[in-house]
């Protein structure tokens, strides 16, 4: 069975700390990785789509890369804006979505 | 405006009252999703279509109902709606050429 494995599942940082977020899959035949932001009361918010071990992607403060057994969200320097709830979502179909819990980052000033 | 809407955004029911959800698309994706979000369970697949035609049950199928009356329309029924279906849901849509979902804003169903 597949799954997706988010850890930690809470995440407390000081403006200008920065981080990573971890996501462990298992899979039979990963056709990608997505991370998406999910603020309160919101739909989630596409970030990024990796598709094979060694792909790294970047936005703004936020990195992701992707070995054959996780994903790593890093982020540098964060301001209180990056707090919010990462999801990580994996697919070996092509469209559906199976995902993680999330982590809860909360950023302080 | 926004390429996915939901309506309503917020509705509290009854248990036993039948209760639709819409969601519309101004993309002219093909793809259509509709996912429930738990705390503590994460987002998981209800019912997913490829386009008017073609309509599959996700991982949470039961006690749900799909209809794509067009292509920028598809809509999820609760026949008969129980306390355990309280929940946020969502729609989301995708190309057929690309592998991105992109998710509409949510409605927060309450079942009493």
């Amino acid at each position: 069975e597949d799954q997706v494995t988010q850890s930690p599942e809470a995440l407390r940082l000081q403006e200008g700390e920065s981080s990573s977020l971890n996501c462990s899959y298992t899979v039979s035949g990963l056709r990608g990785l997505f991370w998406y932001r999910q603020d309160p009361g919101k739909g989630p918010e596409f970030l990024f789509t990796l598709y094979s071990a060694g792909e790294e992607k970047e936005k703004e403060r936020l990195k992701a890369t992707l070995t054959k057994k996780e994903s790593f969200l890093h982020i540098t320097a964060p301001k209180p804006e990056d707090s919010a709830t990462y999801l990580c979502a994996v697919t070996n179909s092509g469209y559906a979505l199976n995902f993680g819990k999330g982590t809860s980052l909360l950023v302080t000033p | 405006d926004a390429d996915v809407t939901q309506t309503p955004r917020n509705r509290i029911t009854k248990t036993g009252k039948r209760i639709m959800l819409e969601c519309s698309q101004t993309k002219g994706h093909d793809r259509m999703y509709w996912y429930r979000q738990d705390p503590g369970l994460g987002l998981r697949l209800i019912y997913y279509s490829f386009d008017v035609k073609d309509i599959n049950k996700g991982e949470i199928s039961d006690g749900y109902s799909v209809s794509r009356q067009a292509q920028a329309k598809f809509s999820l029924s609760l026949e008969s709606a129980i306390p355990n279906q309280t929940a946020l849901y969502f729609c989301a849509i995708e190309g057929s050429s690309t592998d991105t979902q992109y998710f509409g804003p949510g409605t927060r169903l309450t079942v009493l």
